[in-house]
């Protein structure tokens, strides 16, 4: 069965430092990728998405994700971290014949001034 | 209003209550989705609507009961929950069903079981 791990469960950077967020998935075939960003008393927002070609991705409010099919990661990055990310991130990966999306646990991002 | 709407934002109830949570989308998609969100766990999928049609029901229990009566409205109606309910119930909506394609969301309702 296909699943979504995301190893950091809270990550307290600096602002302005650079951010990694780790996402390992499982799946048998190549699976449609997601992030989401969730604020506060708020939904999901879509960051970016990974379907198919260039393996680096490029997404809103600054943030990439590289897919890495040899090590089954998505991972999001961002060069320098404003105090508005502060959120909770979400990993998700989605088959290709349905509209299921298995989501991580998430991520909460502390952003220190 | 635009893209997806939740109402009541907060709900308390008591376990012998009745409530219904509503949720709406202004992006003209034909899918929509009911998720649960509880601290530390993932987010769960629990019905999928297309086209009005119930799709899919993740192993729901009874107590929790969707109905779609248009492609734009999805409603939760609620009885005798338990405690172990209480968590953050989002709304989501997309295009269509197709693999991998974006659904938006609502900002939630946050339910508290009593």
């Amino acid at each position: 069965a296909q699943s979504v791990t995301q190893p950091d469960i809270h990550i307290t950077v600096s602002e302005g430092a650079s951010l990694e967020l780790r996402c390992n998935y499982s799946y048998g075939a190549t699976p449609y990728l997601f992030w989401y960003v969730q604020s506060p008393g708020q939904g999901l927002q879509l960051l970016l998405k990974y379907f198919s070609g260039d393996t680096l991705v490029q997404g809103i409010k600054g943030f990439e994700a590289e897919f890495k099919r040899s090590q089954s990661s998505f991972n999001l990055r961002k060069p320098s971290v404003h105090w508005s990310d502060a959120a909770e991130y979400f990993c998700a990966v989605g088959r290709t014949n349905t509209d299921k999306l298995i989501f991580g646990t998430g991520t909460r991002l502390q952003v220190f001034p | 209003e635009t893209g997806v709407t939740q109402t009541p934002r907060h709900l308390v109830m008591g376990m012998t209550n009745k409530k219904s949570l509503k949720c709406e989308q202004h992006l003209g998609h034909n899918a929509m989705y009911w998720y649960k969100q509880s601290a530390k766990k993932p987010l769960e999928l629990m019905f999928v609507y297309n086209f009005k049609e119930q799709t899919e029901n993740n192993s729901v229990p009874s107590r929790f009961s969707p109905e779609c009566p248009n492609s734009s409205h999805l409603f939760l109606h609620l009885h005798t929950l338990q405690p172990e309910d209480s968590a953050l119930y989002l709304c989501a909506s997309s295009q269509d069903r197709a693999g991998g394609t974006e659904q938006f969301f609502g900002p939630g309702t946050r339910l508290t079981v009593l």
